[in-house]
Formats: C-alpha cells, sequence, structure tokens
C-alpha cells in the first residue's frame, strides 16, 4: 500500500492554465506539507497543514492555493500557470509538526 | 537565519571505499536532525532522525551521527546500489519547519 500519494505523476501544459495536484496519505499522520524541488534539487516547503489547518504558508504566489477537506488529503490548485513554475513538487506527511515526514512520488510539473 | 550545508555536494566512490557526508547546521532551536535518501525520480525517502548531540544511529552500511554543529553520514563499504543523493533536514522550533540541505549526490561504480 502507497503510504503518500499524489496524482499526478507528470502534468505538462501551457502557460495560462489553471491545474491541480491531489495527494493523500493513508498513515493516519496529522500533518502534511507541500514541497517544490527545483532544478538544484534544493527542497523548500510551500504549505504545511495540521488537522485540516493552515499553519505554514510561505512566501509563494497568490496563484498557489492548498486545500484540505480532511486531514488525510491536502490538494494543491494552481492558477494562471508561468513558465517558471515547472519544478517537482513534492506531498509529504508526519505525525505531526518537526517529526519524520514522508514523501509522494512527486509531480513534475512542465510550463510551456 | 536559520541555515544547512551539505558537502561535498558530489562524491564518488569505489565499490567498498567508505567515506562521509557532512551536514553542518545554524539554527535556533534544533529540534531534530534527518537525513533522507533520494533516488532519481522518486520522492525522498526517510532514513533517520537525531535529536541530541553524540545520538548515533545505524541501518545497513550506513550510520548518522550528530553534534551540536554538524551531523555526518558514514557510508562504510558501499555498494553500487547506495548510489543516490542524500539529503539533510533539521526541524527549527522557531520556524516550526523542516529545513533541508542541497544535498549530497552519491555515486558507487562497481
Amino acid at each position: 500500500d502507497t503510504a503518500v500519494s499524489q496524482t499526478p505523476k507528470y502534468l505538462v501544459t501551457q502557460m495560462g492554465n489553471d491545474k491541480s495536484i491531489k495527494c493523500e496519505q493513508n498513515l493516519g499522520h496529522d500533518t502534511m506539507y507541500w514541497y517544490k524541488q527545483d532544478s538544484k534539487k534544493f527542497l523548500k516547503i510551500m504549505f504545511s497543514y495540521n488537522n485540516k489547518e493552515l499553519i505554514i504558508n510561505e512566501t509563494v504566489p497568490n496563484r498557489f492555493s492548498p486545500k484540505s477537506p480532511d486531514k488525510a488529503h491536502l490538494n494543491l490548485h494552481i492558477n494562471s500557470l508561468e513558465l517558471g513554475d515547472s519544478a517537482v513538487y513534492f506531498c509529504a506527511s508526519s505525525p505531526r509538526g518537526l517529526t519524520e515526514a514522508f514523501f509522494g512520488q512527486g509531480t513534475r510539473l512542465t510550463v510551456v | 537565519e536559520d541555515q544547512v550545508t551539505q558537502s561535498p555536494e558530489a562524491l564518488r566512490l569505489q565499490e567498498g571505499e567508505s567515506s562521509s557526508l557532512n551536514c553542518s547546521y545554524t539554527v535556533s532551536g534544533l529540534r531534530g536532525l534527518f537525513w533522507y535518501r533520494q533516488d532519481p525520480g522518486k520522492g525522498p525517502e526517510f532514513l533517520f532522525t537525531l535529536y541530541s548531540a553524540g545520538e548515533e544511529k545505524e541501518k545497513e552500511r550506513l550510520k548518522a551521527t550528530l553534534t551540536k554543529k554538524e551531523s555526518f553520514l558514514h557510508i562504510t563499504a558501499p555498494k553500487p546500489e547506495d548510489s543516490a543523493t542524500y539529503l539533510c533536514a533539521f526541524g527549527s522550533s522557531n520556524t516550526g519547519k523542516l529545513i533541508f540541505g542541497q544535498g549530497t549526490t552519491l555515486q558507487v561504480k562497481p
């Protein structure tokens, strides 16, 4: 059973489009995250939710909007996609904040 | 400012040639030092958590250690399947975030 699963794995889209990435965890964890990994492999946190409540909101454009319908799901919606949004986006979960995080397989977003 | 630096950026070893990866950090309010392994096209895979200076953890050919300023990931007699990017991260109790280093890409040649 996949612990943290995100879909889609690959996403190619044109500039200006709106897209969503979905994430689900079956570990019973309270905390979920979205990370962005750039071309230099640097992982940077974007958002963190604890029991559906937003607790970390890094300086990301307002075009990025996370939504957590329940504590097992955390989706990421991106409006008006730009070329610079191209990256790999990872969802992760942890039992609670500042404990070991478990990552999904990533979504490679390419904006053309 | 909280910061973590990994060295070297890249490391090439022959099979069986032991070495160490370094993760140095400056943080106010350290709450855990984490090591991950990332294979190409996959998400980071959790390896170890260390919470206090002097703590050590082992898993197969890997051993992680922690001091007040840095952590080491020792690789003993590596095999080609140990080739991957190794990431360290620390938890900052001040910001509530996991801060990642840029990683060390390890290549082990047979």
